[in-house]
């Protein structure tokens, strides 16, 4: 069954540098997402991603994030100067449209941030 | 907001018992999904409902919608341990998502 994948599972960076956290979608899918969450906090949405423009972004996803898909697998999430407070698990996700609506979103098994 | 709340916070049951967990909302919505989340992993779809579903089912997971009421619940008949999760709703309207805080199952052996 297809799945999206993401890369790498555990990212350890110090304060100020920049992470990019990647994700292969599943290949049919045409939406993409990125999620956070904060340890023991909810799942908060960061930013969709549709027809290579962001079509969606949340408050949180300030000047500090990025997303790109540089190729035709690929989706990125790019952190510049990272805080401490950027710690969490970042989810990737992709769904399709059928029907002319959003169907389900699949998610990744998520990249846990450490940032000291 | 948007956000989801999931209620109760917390649910401890016996294996083989029903779980309820539910779900309210503040804003008009296309669909309404339910995830589950082992701790320390991902998310994993269990159910969507659409705006216009009342009911449906998936194996042992029953969910409803009330759109009058702005809520839903999951229902997880005859638990197992290996139930044992985070559930959350996440509310969508448009294309994006809205996850609730969840509820944390214990089901005990």
């Amino acid at each position: 069954e297809p799945e999206v994948t993401q890369t790498p599972s555990h990212q350890v960076t110090q304060m100020g540098q920049e992470v990019i956290l990647r994700c292969v979608p599943i290949s049919n899918h045409l939406y993409f997402y990125w999620y956070r969450q904060i340890l023991g906090q909810k799942v908060e949405f960061l930013v969709s991603f549709y027809n290579n423009e962001i079509s969606e972004k949340s408050e949180i996803f300030d000047d500090q994030f990025s997303v790109e898909r540089p190729d035709g697998s690929n989706f990125t999430l790019k952190i510049r100067s990272t805080k401490l407070e950027d710690s969490a698990m970042y989810f990737c996700a992709s769904s399709e449209i059928s029907l002319g609506r959003l169907d389900t979103q699949y998610f990744g098994p998520g990249t846990r941030l450490t940032v000291l | 907001s948007q956000q989801g709340e999931e209620d109760p916070q917390a649910l401890s049951i016996q294996e083989g018992e029903n779980a309820t967990m539910n779900c309210s909302y503040k804003t008009s919505i296309n669909n309404l999904q339910w995830y589950r989340q082992n701790s320390g992993r991902g998310l994993v779809h269990l159910i969507l409902i659409r705006s216009n579903e009342r009911e449906k089912h998936s194996g042992r997971l029953r969910v409803t919608l009330d759109t009058s009421k702005k809520s839903s619940s999951l229902l997880i008949t005859a638990s197992r341990a290996a139930d044992t999760a985070s559930y959350f709703c996440a509310t969508d309207t448009g294309n994006q998502f809205y996850f609730g805080t969840g509820t944390s199952l214990t089901v005990i052996p």
